[in-house]
């Protein structure tokens, strides 16, 4: 089946450590995102990246960092200079970003104490 | 800038019931204009995409949308709801901004069906 693969769903960490999280699509998408979910919060913007090899920040890139080294991946390091890095994090990829459609993985819960 | 707006965080409604959530938005440009819906512990799914062919959208499970320019608004609506309907709905807006197009979303609205 094509989709989003998100790893791992729940994540414990203690403070001060990075953590990695996997996302991997099948879809064939050139365009690939991250978001954050705080409750009443809705989704926020991490990183975004168009292409292999290039990404942008978005409106809340501080603390976190991304690859782009395949088409297939784009994992997210959640690092020590976050402040406050207990939240959902999802994973989505679009054709492009151009408007079309932007498709989510189940997401990633990380808890950090 | 874009700017989604979600009228209520909560709506409750009675099983059968109509269900409206209202989402009202600010573009500078015509826009594209999403209805998304989580369920507890899942990512977000796509019940319907407005992008300018139709100004009432239909959507999956019953929902539909309809675009209102004057009104800068996108309702979500649907005639009778069913327990499964209970979720947390994004509105969302994409709008072209240097080369690409951003997706910025609305903080949801959490929808609950009464027995």
């Amino acid at each position: 089946d094509g989709g989003i693969t998100q790893s791992p769903k729940y994540l414990f960490r203690k403070e001060g450590q990075n953590v990695t999280l996997s996302c991997e699509q099948n879809l064939n998408h050139d365009a690939m995102y991250w978001y954050r979910q705080d409750p009443g919060q809705g989704l926020r913007l991490i990183y975004y990246s168009q292409i292999v090899n290039d990404f942008q920040k978005g409106d809340i890139a501080e603390g976190y960092s991304v690859s782009r080294e395949k088409k297939e991946s784009f994992p997210l390091t959640v690092t020590s200079a976050q402040k406050n890095p207990t939240a959902f994090y999802l994973c989505a990829s679009s054709i492009d970003t151009l408007g079309n459609t932007i498709y989510f993985g189940e997401g990633s819960w990380l808890t950090v104490v | 800038a874009q700017s989604v707006t979600q009228l209520g965080s909560h709506v409750s409604v009675s099983e059968g019931a109509l269900v409206l959530l209202r989402c009202n938005y600010s573009s500078s440009v015509p826009p594209y204009l999403f209805w998304y819906v989580q369920y507890p512990n899942q990512g977000l799914q796509l019940l319907l995409k407005y992008t300018s062919a139709a100004t009432l959208v239909k959507g999956i499970n019953g929902f539909e949308a309809e675009f209102k320019k004057s009104e800068t608004s996108f309702h979500l609506t649907k005639p009778s709801a069913h327990m499964s309907d209970a979720a947390e709905y994004f509105c969302a807006v994409s709008e072209a901004g240097a080369g690409s197009y951003q997706l910025t979303f609305g903080k949801g609205t959490k929808l609950s069906v009464i027995p």
